[in-house]
């Protein structure tokens, strides 16, 4: 059991470059995010997923385009990097539902690297 | 709308020293409540949880009280070891949000041997 699992670990884009993160999950989870993480700045939401085929935008989206094709599959890419884009990216799965007090916890991949020169 | 607040680090402590990392938090009803582990170079990770008032979750030494009066849910440890520096988030979700956690800053913990 891998649990969340993140390709590639590390990468370095150029200015207008495109690039697609893969993330996957072995845990049967409905729900997928994707965050970012700067220095300061805690996790932001940039995209996730309630069920195959379905996404929706968090809260920092701009810059991004996501899919979910397949249940454990959740890919974040980036049409044409921009500086503003270095950062620490995280995929997270959760198991759906969560009853009276809300979502269940998540599952965290460990993360991929990026800078954009 | 739903929000987390921590207190700011970093947080340095000598080994054996008590520990404790503010959380408040504003929501609708009662939220379900956790805390989360990011050690150096790594993914987060799920240390407790609480979802319902009064709850006390605890793993690994940790421990943090749902307190529903003071909105409250602050990390304690009685004897905190070098191994325990990392970065800690609080976060909460919501009655009326099943789909996303909200996240607290994070508090940097550096313990000193």
């Amino acid at each position: 059991n891998a649990g969340v699992t993140q390709t590639p670990k590390f990468r370095v884009l150029k200015t207008g470059q495109s690039m697609t993160l893969l993330c996957a999950q072995d845990m049967n989870h409905e729900y997928m995010y994707w965050y970012r993480q700067d220095p300061g700045m805690g996790l932001r939401l940039i995209h996730y997923s309630v069920g195959e085929g379905t996404t929706a935008k968090g809260e920092v989206p701009d810059g991004y385009n996501v899919s979910r094709l397949k249940k454990q599959n959740f890919l974040l890419g980036l049409e044409s990097a921009a500086p503003s884009q270095t950062s620490v990216y995280f995929c997270a799965s959760s198991p759906s539902g969560g009853g009276a007090g809300g979502l269940r916890e998540q599952y965290f991949g460990p993360g991929t690297r990026l800078t954009v020169t | 709308g739903n929000s987390v607040t921590q207190m700011e680090g970093p947080v340095t402590l000598s080994e054996e020293a008590f520990l404790t990392i503010n959380c408040t938090y504003t929501a609708t009803g009662y939220p379900s409540l956790f805390w989360y582990v990011q050690y150096p170079g790594e993914g987060l990770q799920l240390l407790l949880k609480a979802t319902k008032a009064d709850d006390k979750g605890s793993n690994k030494g940790f421990e943090a009280t749902y307190r529903k009066e003071t909105t409250s849910f602050h990390l304690e440890k009685g004897s905190v070891q070098v191994s325990d520096s990392a970065v800690y988030f609080c976060a909460l979700s919501g009655v009326d949000s099943n789909y996303q956690l909200i996240w607290g800053a994070g508090t940097k913990l550096i313990i000193k041997p």
